[in-house]
């Protein structure tokens, strides 16, 4: 399994851009980065995954580096809702979806 | 679809006790997980579930554990006899998962059962 490398907390001001780093330098060429998040007292959620090109949907985007040995998750204006902890998870496209959680990054957002 | 549903939402209970857990899985999904959280640990899965067959409990920590999924809408999770550090947050997950090659699908969670073991 690909090790990841996360900042172990991170501070953004509410309406600004968040970008959170991730290394996964050890990651194989068919793992996707997934993103999961998880909100105080509640379950972790999907947020993004990517395998090569960079990525979008309503909650964030996800920049992967030429070498995919890291990615960025963007979010492009933080929330109050958005702190949370965030999990970056290089999971194999064959596997069968069990997520490998880390440490994660404890996002602050400030009003 | 009203999601992964999981009771009871906390429990309280003495060590040496029987407690089960309980999940309720999305509609449709093939794949039931589930995880413990603590704050030493971290999240980690337990044991996993496809079409209703335990695939992986190499994640359960001891025989006192056990996990069942009788049919594709109910999963428990047992502990028997319970002890202090079983304390934790217990999520239940589930999900689709395509053909082999394709990206696993989103695992759905639940709210959580936290249990208190005193």
């Amino acid at each position: 399994d690909a090790k990841t490398t996360q900042p172990n907390s991170m501070e953004s001001n509410e309406e600004e851009p968040v970008h959170l780093p991730c290394n996964h330098s050890t990651i194989s060429g068919t793992d996707y980065i997934h993103w999961y998040r998880q909100l105080p007292s509640q379950g972790p959620e999907y947020v993004i995954h990517g395998l090569t090109s960079n990525v979008n949907n309503r909650m964030a985007s996800l920049a992967i580096a030429e070498d995919r040995k890291s990615s960025t998750l963007i979010l492009h204006r933080a929330t109050l809702r958005d702190a949370a902890v965030y999990y970056c998870i290089p999971l194999y496209g064959g596997s069968q979806g069990n997520l490998i959680f880390g440490k994660g990054t404890k996002l602050s957002v400030k009003p | 679809d009203a999601g992964v549903i999981q009771s009871p939402r906390h429990e309280v209970t003495e060590m040496g006790q029987e407690v089960t857990l309980r999940c309720k899985p999305i509609s449709g999904h093939d794949y039931l997980f589930w995880y413990r959280q603590t704050m030493m640990r971290g999240l980690e899965l337990l044991i996993y579930f496809n079409n209703n067959v335990p695939i992986d409990d190499s994640g359960m920590p001891e025989d006192r554990f056990s996990a069942k999924m009788p049919n594709a809408s109910f999963s428990t999770l047992k502990i028997q006899p319970s002890e202090p550090r079983d304390s934790a947050v217990y999520f239940c997950a589930s999900s689709f998962f395509l053909v082999a090659g394709v990206v696993p699908d989103t695992q759905y969670f639940g709210p959580g059962t936290r249990l208190t073991v005193l």
